[in-house]
């Protein structure tokens, strides 16, 4: 059984950083990408960026390149997103998703952590 | 503003049928394949669609998508109040190697 579960969300101030986990069962990251993918409050659904391991790549989306850092420790089966000089425009629930099928076909998703950029 | 675009709403009687739309360009649409998600309120989102068309194991087969050139649209038949929710499409952009996703569609079953 397949489940992802994100930690690591809360409450930060402009211009700090946070760390997000996602902890795999079920599944391998050297088998899947992996993405991050967020909403904002009473907002659609915005792509992040992905890590595949298995191909070695990673990539970002504009809004946060440069400030947003894509890992994982595969001992541990978690992937992390640590985002820094926050704004309060990167409040929203984040996900931690598997791309099953091609092309961001995102079969698994985790229940979502919200991170609130608030001074 | 959303790279992919969708209508904002959409809504039909119970029983009835629905397309929603997904317009986007060769950089994303064009060139690679379309998925579909429901996200019900206070819900993570739901893989109805992969690969343009095909349904993973547990959806209806009253959802059914397809894809012609730039566009991609989700039919949804037999119409349920349970179908109530937003529905977003989602590729990849070979271009700008980034996921980009619709502005999503509320469906309203009335």
């Amino acid at each position: 059984q397949v489940q992802l579960v994100e930690s690591g969300g809360g409450v930060v101030q402009p211009g700090r950083s946070l760390r997000l986990s996602c902890v795999a069962s079920g599944l391998s990251f050297s088998r899947y990408p992996i993405h991050w993918v967020r909403q904002a409050p009473g907002k659609g659904l915005e792509w992040v960026a992905v890590y595949s391991y298995g191909r070695g790549y990673k990539h970002y989306a504009d809004s946060v390149k440069g400030r947003f850092t894509i890992s994982s420790d595969n001992s541990k089966n978690t992937m992390y997103l640590q985002m820094g000089g926050l704004r309060t425009e990167d409040t929203a629930v984040y996900y931690c998703v598997r791309e099953w099928s091609r092309d961001c076909g995102f079969d698994y998703w985790g229940q979502g952590a919200l991170v609130t950029v608030s001074s | 503003q959303s790279v992919l675009t969708q209508p904002p709403s959409v809504s039909a009687a119970p029983g009835q049928k629905v397309t929603i739309s997904c317009s986007g360009s060769g950089s994303n649409i064009g060139n690679n394949f379309v998925s579909w998600y429901q996200q019900l309120p206070g819900t993570a989102p739901r893989l109805l669609i992969y690969d343009n068309n095909k349904r993973p194991s547990g959806i209806p087969d009253r959802f059914s998508g397809s894809k012609s050139g730039t566009s991609a649209t989700l039919g949804i038949t037999g119409l349920q109040t349970g179908d109530e929710a937003d529905y977003y499409c989602g590729t990849w952009d070979g271009s700008l190697s980034v996921g980009v996703f619709g502005g999503g569609t509320t469906l309203t079953v009335l």
